[in-house]
């Protein structure tokens, strides 16, 4: 069974530009989950979304969004970019057997 | 809503020591558990977790403790090994993981360095 897949693997922007993330889940799962891994704030949680609705949805400022298709893929999408946003942006895929959530390698993001 | 306090923030151990860390969480209706290991430039990993309805769960050299009346949980790692080294998260749901949500908190990490 295929893992969790986000790309790119890597992205450099500048301030100001908006950026797209893509995920894709474990085959069958239906929840994906998007945090954001920073040396400072360590992991923090953005939003889940299942059956292409947000479900849950941490504090982060409304440049951040996200969206699922019926096929589970989810992007998420950051607009404005600032220094700040500068991190690893993490999703995970859970829905199977139990809660179980297993994360893709990730996309570093670098904003300057 | 659900706070994750984890300690020590570096720990570091002789090859074949034992380590332990610790987690508090706040919200007591957390049912759900789970423990990740995190290698320098790779994804979480999930490595256990564990459910309210148990106390303890052992898979090979680690197990997690859990006590629902303090509500803390604790990772054991036994007979450490260089490879063990890493950055070792804890979590707890927002909330019951009943529905399938999944929303995890996550505490602040371990760094483990296992020496030679």
């Amino acid at each position: 069974k295929a893992g969790v897949t986000q790309t790119p693997r890597y992205l450099i922007k500048t301030r100001g530009q908006q950026v797209t993330l893509s995920c894709s889940p474990i085959s069958g799962h239906r929840s994906v989950s998007w945090y954001q891994q920073t040396p400072g704030q360590g992991l923090q949680f953005l939003f889940e979304y299942f059956s292409e609705t947000q479900r849950n949805k941490g504090n982060f400022p409304g440049r951040f969004s996200g969206r699922q298709f019926s096929n589970s893929r989810s992007e998420m999408n950051v607009s404005t970019l600032e220094l700040g946003d500068s991190a690893l942006y993490l999703c995970a895929s859970s829905g199977g057997t139990g809660p179980e959530a297993f994360f893709g390698q990730g996309t570093r993001l670098t904003v300057v | 809503g659900e706070n994750v306090e984890q300690h020590p923030s570096t720990l570091s151990v002789q090859e074949g020591d034992s380590a332990v860390i610790k987690c508090t969480y706040s919200d007591s209706a957390s049912n759900y558990f789970p423990w990740y290991k995190q290698e320098l430039g790779k994804r979480p990993q999930l490595i256990i977790d564990i459910r309210s309805n148990v106390g303890e769960k052992k898979d090979q050299r680690i197990a997690v403790t859990l006590n629902k009346t303090a509500k803390h949980f604790s990772l054991h790692i036994t007979e450490t090994q260089p490879e063990d080294s890493a950055v070792y998260f804890c979590a707890a749901p927002q909330g019951s993981t009943t529905g399938g949500y999944n929303k995890l908190i996550f505490g602040a990490g371990t760094r483990l360095a296992v020496h030679p």
